[in-house]
This record gives structure tokens, C-alpha cells and sequence, in this order.
């Protein structure tokens, strides 16, 4: 199993601002993904999180706008950069890829609204 | 590309009653899971399923895959107020990287 911690866990902020979203795990983890969910929506994959090369991004996803650090095996960043209220969700990492007997583990989320 | 549906997208029920929802891939899984989203939380892995026309039971959730790995219904039995909650499945994509999830059922369990 893993236990992530991410944060905040909550911000408002004002449009056109940047908010970057830290993600922890308690254990080291080739992958971790962000998520996107929109109020009463499912996920949507924004972008793989490799560590020691560039994110890889879903279509409609761009890194100008979501640009992921990841420095370690253990530890992402998430930035939603220049906010429109469009922007208002919550925002998920995850680690666990969709292989046999592996299963995903969420962080508790970042409910953003941008105002 | 690969798709996973679910339906309903919503189920009201009163607390007793069953509920089931349905889960369809446009494509053949290796896998199944299923998760489970209480309102303001995260999502929390419930099961895998594996093996063609797989049955797993827990508790009074029954879980069964479809002998084609194509479908997967989740069904609970007597329906609490603890059950309420979006219920998502999900199956890897097609490298096996990561999860494709469905778009969730929503439950509303009236006491």
C-alpha cells in the first residue's frame, strides 16, 4: 500500500494567479499521476509524472499550463498556472499503474476555486 | 481510443433496498477495479477482478466480471446510509500504465 500526503487541501484564489500543489509518498514509486475532477464528474488523467524526464500529458492537457516537477522518487509538484475560474476542481495525485494486483492510491485532494 | 462506460449515472434507493450498478469497456481488460468516492473524499480501492465470469463478495457487496472482460456489475444487498457514495470502476489502458476510470454511479441512500 502507499499513503500520500498532498497539499493544501484546500485554496481559493484569484484569477490569474498560480497554484502549485505538492504531493508526497511513503514509499518510492516510478509513476505518479494527477487527476482532474470536476464537480460530480469522474477523472480525468492530466498528465504521468516521470521522474528524471518531462511529464507526459493527456490530450487537451498542455505543461504551459500544468507544468510537474518531479524531483524524486517520492515526491511531485503540480502547478495550475495563470487561473481562470474554469479552473475551479479538484485536483488528485495518484500512484499505481493498471497492472494485475496493483491498485490506485489517491492523495485526499486540492479543492480549487479560483474567484 | 478506449472507453469505459457506466450506468447509471445516478440511483436513488431507499436504505434496504439492493442496488446495482453496470460497467462496460470498449475493449477487453486484463483487469477490473472497482473504487469508491465518499462525498468530500477520495477515491478508495475496493476490488480487482481478474479471471473471466469472476464472482468476489465482500460483505454485502458482490462483485462479477464478465466471462469476455468486457463488463463488470457491482451489486450491494440492503443498502445503508454508509453505502452512499460515487462508485467508479476502472481498467488499465491500453499500455498498462495507468487507469482509464469510468464516469462513476452515484448513490443516494434515503434512511
Amino acid at each position: 500500500s502507499a499513503v500520500i500526503s498532498q497539499k493544501p487541501s484546500r485554496d481559493i484564489c484569484q484569477r490569474g494567479t498560480s497554484l502549485t500543489i505538492q504531493c508526497q509518498v511513503d514509499s518510492q514509486v516510478t509513476m505518479m499521476f494527477w487527476y482532474r475532477q470536476q464537480p460530480g464528474q469522474s477523472l480525468t488523467l492530466i498528465a504521468t509524472a516521470n521522474q528524471g524526464s518531462e511529464a507526459t500529458y493527456e490530450s487537451g492537457f498542455v505543461i504551459d499550463k500544468f507544468p510537474i516537477s518531479r524531483p524524486n522518487l517520492t515526491f511531485s509538484t503540480l502547478t495550475v498556472s495563470n487561473m481562470s475560474p474554469e479552473d475551479s476542481s479538484i485536483y488528485l495525485c495518484s500512484v499505481g499503474t493498471g497492472g494485475e494486483n496493483t491498485e490506485a492510491f489517491f492523495g485526499q485532494g486540492t479543492r480549487l476555486t479560483v474567484v | 481510443g478506449q472507453q469505459v462506460m457506466q450506468i447509471p449515472q445516478y440511483q436513488h434507493v431507499q436504505e434496504g433496498e439492493d442496488f446495482t450498478t453496470y460497467c462496460n469497456s470498449s475493449t477487453t481488460l486484463s483487469n477490473i477495479q472497482w473504487y469508491k468516492q465518499r462525498p468530500g473524499g477520495h477515491p478508495v480501492f475496493l476490488i480487482q477482478l481478474v479471471k473471466s465470469g469472476e464472482v468476489k463478495k465482500q460483505k454485502r457487496l458482490t462483485f462479477q466480471f464478465g466471462e469476455a472482460k468486457k463488463n463488470s456489475s457491482l451489486h450491494i444487498t440492503a443498502t445503508q446510509t454508509t453505502d452512499v457514495g460515487t462508485y467508479f470502476c476502472a481498467g488499465p489502458d491500453n499500455y498498462g500504465q495507468n487507469f482509464v476510470f469510468g464516469p462513476g454511479t452515484r448513490l443516494s441512500v434515503l434512511p
